[in-house]
């Protein structure tokens, strides 16, 4: 069971927009900032925002994130087909949890 | 270019010792920590240490304290992590990664290695 809860799946048609959530705790998402990764099959993860907000060069703006309190959130307006994927948030821990969490990651099907 | 390239597959009997290696290259390697991250047949990704090659500390999750050894080697730009006594739990695929500061985001990942315990 992981630190940080994800749904276990989303979905989405092209050109929708949908929402991730990640849901930890004090010593997490409630003192840490958050990171989402995206991880293809077969590839390495990518970095898609880090410090909760940030987005890193190349990600395109679809991809934002949110943090408030223990909760984030990571949303994709104009939903692609190439975005089906596995996601992944991950904070810093300070508890005995840590000290990197990751969520369980939540597969998102463009249908 | 910034890359992490890991070493290749590794097949393994129970009991042994496995060490992976992630060469890094496009960067100065001792300005950025590197991590290690398991992810095991269906599951989800697992975060297992880092090293700071600036001074080679390390840091280990609780479950991979004991077992796994994270190393750095700053004249070959070169960081390690060696998995003892696999069991049926270990085979996975496992990245390394880099970040700018020791909670930093993972920016750049390894392609993967694939380790296969059996006897």
């Amino acid at each position: 069971q992981s630190v940080l809860t994800q749904p276990p799946s989303a979905s989405g048609t092209p050109g929708q927009r949908v929402t991730i959530s990640c849901s930890g705790s004090d010593s997490n998402l409630g003192s840490n900032p958050v990171n989402w990764y995206q991880h293809l099959p077969g590839t390495a993860p990518k970095l898609l925002i880090y410090r909760s907000t940030q987005r890193p060069s190349g990600v395109p703006d679809r991809f934002s994130g949110s943090k408030s309190g223990t909760s984030a959130s990571l949303a994709i307006s104009g939903l692609q087909s190439e975005d089906e994927a596995d996601y992944y948030c991950a904070s810093w821990d300070d508890s005995l949890n840590g000290p990197v969490v990751f969520g369980g990651g939540t597969k998102l099907t463009v249908l | 270019e910034v890359q992490l390239v890991q070493s290749g597959a590794e097949v393994k009997k129970p009991g042994a010792t496995v060490k992976i290696s992630c060469k890094v290259s496009g960067y100065t390697f001792t300005d950025y920590f590197i991590h290690w991250v398991q992810q095991a047949p269906g599951k989800g990704l697992e975060w297992m240490g880092l090293v700071d090659p600036g001074d080679g500390e390390t840091l280990y999750a609780g479950k991979f304290q004991g077992r796994v050894t994270i190393s750095a080697d700053t004249s070959i730009d070169t960081a390690y992590m060696e998995v003892s006594s696999l069991r049926s739990q270990d085979p996975a695929v496992y990245y390394c990664a880099r970040s700018e500061g020791r909670e930093g985001a993972f920016d750049v990942w390894g392609q993967g290695t694939v380790v296969t315990v059996s006897s």
